[in-house]
């Protein structure tokens, strides 16, 4: 069964600062990996998909990687602002159908 | 384009109501869930489906039917609501296959059983 952490639950940085936010998931056999945002009672927003033969996605100052083998991804994120604070959610696409989400990482930018 | 769309986004329940969530989508997109999320539990799958026609459940499916009657249209119904129910819901949808299947997801139902 597919299993999905994401370490820390919650952190809180000054502004300007580089971060990487973590996901692990326990069945490398996957399709693809999808990371969100989520505002607090908001829907979720996709931020980057990266497909399970790729390394890494780029998006402005994001930036996805993929370790299928070590079963991990990181999100990092560059020069952080005080409006990237949200939770921000991994989801793995684990079989044919199924999509597994971690519990998140609640992130708060300190102006 | 309205991609996903739930409908309500708000309901409160008195114990042992029925109700139904209806999720639409206009990608044409063959796979369609329903999560339900709640605090500090992340978000997890309750039935999902693979086509018109299909479903099947998922983590979570207990006290819960389902049907995707239209491709466009999957359903959650919830026919005695209980308090453990309270959540909020959400419905996604992805196009069949496995390359850049991005998934793509609704604004959310809050649902209340009191």
């Amino acid at each position: 069964k597919q299993e999905v952490t994401q370490i820390p639950a919650a952190l809180s940085v000054p502004e300007g600062e580089n971060l990487v936010l973590n996901c692990s998931f326990t069945d490398s056999a996957i399709y693809n990996l999808q990371w969100f945002r989520q505002d607090p009672g908001k829907g979720l927003t996709s931020l980057l998909l990266i497909q399970s033969s790729q390394r890494e996605q780029t998006s402005g100052r994001l930036n996805a990687s993929l370790d299928k083998s070590s079963g991990r991804s990181t999100l990092y994120i560059a020069a952080s602002q005080p409006g990237d604070s949200a939770t921000y959610l991994c989801a793995v696409h684990s079989s044919a159908s199924k999509i597994i989400f971690g519990s998140g990482t609640r992130l708060s930018i300190r102006p | 384009n309205a991609g996903v769309t739930q409908t309500p986004k708000f309901r409160v329940l008195k114990t042992g109501q029925s109700m139904t969530l209806l999720c639409a989508q206009d990608m044409n997109h063959e796979y369609m869930y329903w999560y339900r999320q709640d605090p500090g539990m992340g978000l997890r799958l309750i039935h999902y489906s693979v086509g018109e026609g299909t479903t099947a459940k998922g983590e979570v499916p207990d006290g819960y039917n389902v049907s995707r009657l239209k491709k466009q249209n999957f359903l959650l119904g919830l026919e005695s609501a209980a308090p453990s129910q309270t959540s909020v819901y959400f419905c996604a949808s992805q196009r069949q296959g496995f390359m850049n299947t991005e998934a793509f997801f609704g604004q959310g139902t809050r649902l209340t059983v009191v």
